[in-house]
C-alpha cells in the first residue's frame, strides 16, 4: 500500500505563496491524490485532485488562488495570494485496492 | 446543494455497541459509493469504511475489521456505521463522506463525536 509524507508544518505570510508536497512512498509515484482542507474546527474540504501527469481538478467553488502540480512522487498544492482563512490542516489522500489513505497533514499558518 | 447530516455520537462505556447515522440530501444518493472516516482528537484523518453505490462491495480498514459494519439504506437516502465492542481508541468525531471515482471523498458532514469512556 502507498504511504503519503506530508511535512507537519508550514508558514507564510498574508499575500505571499506557500506550496505544500505530498509525497507518495516508492512504487506509487504514478497515483493520483486529493487534496482536503481542514480550517480550524471545521469539517474537513475537498480542494482538488491532482494526477501524475501534474493535472489538476478543483472542487466546487475552490478559489483560482488554488492549483496542483506533481513531479516525480511529489504532488503540490500552491496557495498564492494567501489570506487569513487558508490557516488549517491540509491533507492528501490516495486510494489502493479498496484501501483509502490519509497523509499526516501539514498545519499552514498564515503569519 | 450536497448536505451530509450526522448523528448517533455520544458517550458509551468500552465493550458498548453504537450506531451512527448520516442523512443525504442535494445528490441522487444511491447512485454513490460513501464513506465514514474519522478524526481522534488532535489527530489527523483516518479511513474507516466504503460501501459501494448499490451495496455489494463493503470494505473496512484493517482497525475496525470485525467490529465496524457500514450499511445503506437508498429508500431512506441514509448511511450507517454500526461499531461494536468499542474501545477508548475508537474515540474520535466521525465523519460521513460522498464517495467519487478517481477523486476520493469530494463532499463531507460536518461529523458526530463519539466518546468512549467509563
Amino acid at each position: 500500500q502507498p504511504v503519503l509524507t506530508q511535512s507537519s508544518s508550514a508558514s507564510a505570510s498574508p499575500g505571499s505563496s506557500v506550496k505544500l508536497t505530498c509525497t507518495l512512498s516508492s512504487g506509487h509515484s504514478s497515483y493520483t491524490i486529493a487534496w482536503h482542507q481542514q480550517q480550524p474546527g471545521k469539517a474537513p474540504r475537498f480542494l482538488m485532485k491532482v494526477e501524475g501527469n501534474g493535472s489538476h481538478t478543483k472542487g466546487t467553488g475552490v478559489p483560482d488562488r488554488f492549483s496542483g502540480s506533481s513531479s516525480g512522487a511529489d504532488r503540490y498544492l500552491t496557495i498564492a495570494n494567501l489570506q487569513s482563512e487558508d490557516e488549517g490542516d491540509y491533507y492528501c489522500e490516495t486510494w489502493d485496492n479498496d484501501t483509502w489513505l490519509f497523509g499526516g497533514g501539514t498545519k499552514l499558518t498564515v503569519l | 446543494q450536497v448536505q451530509l447530516v450526522e448523528s448517533g455520537g455520544g458517550v458509551v462505556q468500552p465493550g458498548r455497541s453504537l450506531r451512527l447515522s448520516c442523512a443525504a440530501s442535494g445528490f441522487t444518493f444511491r447512485n454513490y459509493g460513501m464513506h465514514w472516516v474519522r478524526q481522534a482528537p488532535g489527530k489527523g484523518l483516518e479511513w474507516v469504511a466504503f460501501i459501494s453505490y448499490d451495496g455489494r462491495n463493503k470494505y473496512h480498514a484493517a482497525s475496525v475489521q470485525g467490529r465496524f459494519t457500514i450499511s445503506r439504506d437508498d429508500s431512506r437516502n441514509t448511511l450507517y456505521l454500526q461499531m461494536s465492542s468499542l474501545s477508548a481508541e475508537d474515540t474520535a468525531l466521525y465523519y460521513c463522506a460522498k464517495h467519487q471515482s478517481g477523486y476520493g471523498h469530494v463532499n463531507w458532514g460536518q461529523g458526530t463525536l463519539v466518546t468512549v469512556s467509563s
